[in-house]
């Protein structure tokens, strides 16, 4: 079993659509959760940064985690087709300084 | 901004050659890392290295080396390619500091090898 579970996708959601991506996690040790995004022919970079539980919130994008369902979720409202990318779930413990990727998800918004 | 630079986007060598891939960046990072990224498989840590002279492995460590020489530049060695090894890599860099900015790890453009 992998320690970061993630659906490949690819989602297809029209612009406007409020969009859900998902990871789930089997280290309890995680307290550091991230995703980041990726363009096509790009490198990832940083799009959202939570520490332990909660929600946060950033212009069009929420951050969940729910580490007693071992299970983080990125929320995108009004889509748009700019938002077309694959979507990387990333975690750790406080042990470490290693990143795990989840395999990332395909988004697509349709205009 | 900061900037990772790798020395070529497309690659293609034949199996057996030695291969070198740089990656050099501009920020003054301590940490960097070098990743694979494949279909079904996401991005998987080969190599990292927390100051100069110093490398750790990852979780994909056979078949690879590195070399970091000076802070800013990290080397990833395929001493003898295989076809298993045709992948896309990336480098990466992130200050060794706390919180937020040890996570923001800061990417390049990645390079795609193809070994025949």
């Amino acid at each position: 079993q992998k320690e970061v579970e993630q659906d490949p996708g690819p989602l297809s959601v029209p612009e406007g659509a409020i969009v859900s991506l998902n990871c789930t996690y089997s280290n309890s040790a995680f307290q550091y959760f991230m995703w980041y995004r990726q363009y096509s022919r790009k490198g990832p970079e940083l799009l959202m940064y939570t520490y332990s539980s909660g929600n946060k919130e950033d212009g069009r994008f929420t951050a969940q985690v729910d580490k007693s369902s071992k299970y983080i979720s990125l929320f995108i409202r009004d889509s748009q087709p700019s938002d077309s990318a694959t979507y990387l779930c990333a975690m750790r413990s406080g042990a470490t300084n290693k990143l795990i990727f989840g395999t990332g998800t395909l988004l697509a918004v349709q205009p | 901004d900061v900037k990772v630079t790798q020395s070529s986007r497309y690659l293609v060598k034949r199996t057996g050659e030695k291969v070198f891939l740089e990656c050099v960046q501009d920020m003054d990072h301590e940490n960097m890392f070098w990743y694979r990224q494949d279909p079904g498989l996401g991005l998987r840590l080969i190599y990292f290295s927390y100051d100069v002279k110093m490398k750790e492995k990852g979780d994909i460590p056979e078949g690879y080396s590195v070399s970091r020489e000076k802070k800013e530049r990290f080397s990833l060695i395929l001493e003898s390619a295989s076809t298993n090894q045709t992948s896309m890599y990336l480098c990466a860099s992130s200050p060794q500091t706390s919180g937020r900015f040890l996570d923001t790890q800061y990417f390049g453009p990645g390079t795609r090898l193809t070994v025949l």
